[in-house]
């Protein structure tokens, strides 16, 4: 069985642009999650989304947001890119609420 | 709120000796713990779980962890190293029950390098 997928592989934006990032769970799970991980740092939990419906939010700016599609992919979207946000972005499914999590590999993000 | 602390953020071992990677957690209320690996470029890879039952739990390739409620602890082990097995290794936990989400809270990490 495929596992958790993720595109693009790697993107390089300027500072203020609007970035776009895609994840296909493992088939039969509903439940997929976003996390940002800093260089040198453990991920940090920025979505969680089951059946479509955001269940939980990290302490990320509104200039983050996500959406889960009736086939359960998702999207994040980051507006107004700060050099900061430059981070590995992984996605992770799950069946459910409080099943383990398998994570893609990642989309690494570069902002200049 | 809970929290993870990795109590060391690098552990050079010699191949083929013991290891013992620490975590420790904080919550108010009952909990999941996980070991991720992560390769470096890549994503994470679930290395093994508690979720209830046993409180010693062991992977495919000879890690084991071992759940200590009272002490709040979830320390990794693995009886002889590999070079192989040089890697980030990252603590995770997630509240179990309530109104709580899947949220994975995760440590720092300790980087596992295993010389020859």
């Amino acid at each position: 069985d495929a596992g958790v997928t993720q595109s693009p592989t790697h993107l390089i934006k300027t500072r203020g642009q609007h970035v776009t990032l895609r994840c296909s769970p493992i088939s039969g799970h509903k439940s997929v999650s976003w996390y940002q991980q800093v260089l040198g740092q453990g991920p940090q939990f920025i979505f969680q989304y089951y059946e479509k419906e955001e269940r939980g939010r990290g302490n990320f700016p509104d200039r983050f947001s996500a959406r889960q599609f009736p086939n359960y992919s998702s999207e994040l979207n980051v507006n107004a890119l700060l050099l900061g946000d430059s981070a590995l972005y992984l996605c992770a499914s799950s069946f459910g609420y409080h099943y383990e999590q398998y994570f893609g590999p990642g989309t690494r993000l570069t902002v200049t | 709120a809970q929290s993870v602390t990795q109590l060391d953020s690098q552990v050079p071992v010699f191949e083929e000796a013991p290891v013992e990677l620490r975590c420790n957690y904080s919550s108010s209320v009952s909990v999941y713990l996980f070991w991720y690996v992560q390769y470096p470029n890549q994503g994470l890879q679930l290395l093994l779980k508690y979720l209830s039952g046993s409180t010693l739990v062991e992977s495919i390739n000879g890690f084991e962890a071992e759940f200590n409620k009272s002490q709040t602890s979830f320390h990794l082990r693995k009886p002889s190293v590999h070079i192989s097995d040089t890697a980030e290794y990252f603590c995770a936990v997630n509240e179990a029950g309530g109104t709580s989400y899947g949220k994975l809270t995760f440590g720092q990490g300790t980087i596992l390098t295993v010389h020859p």
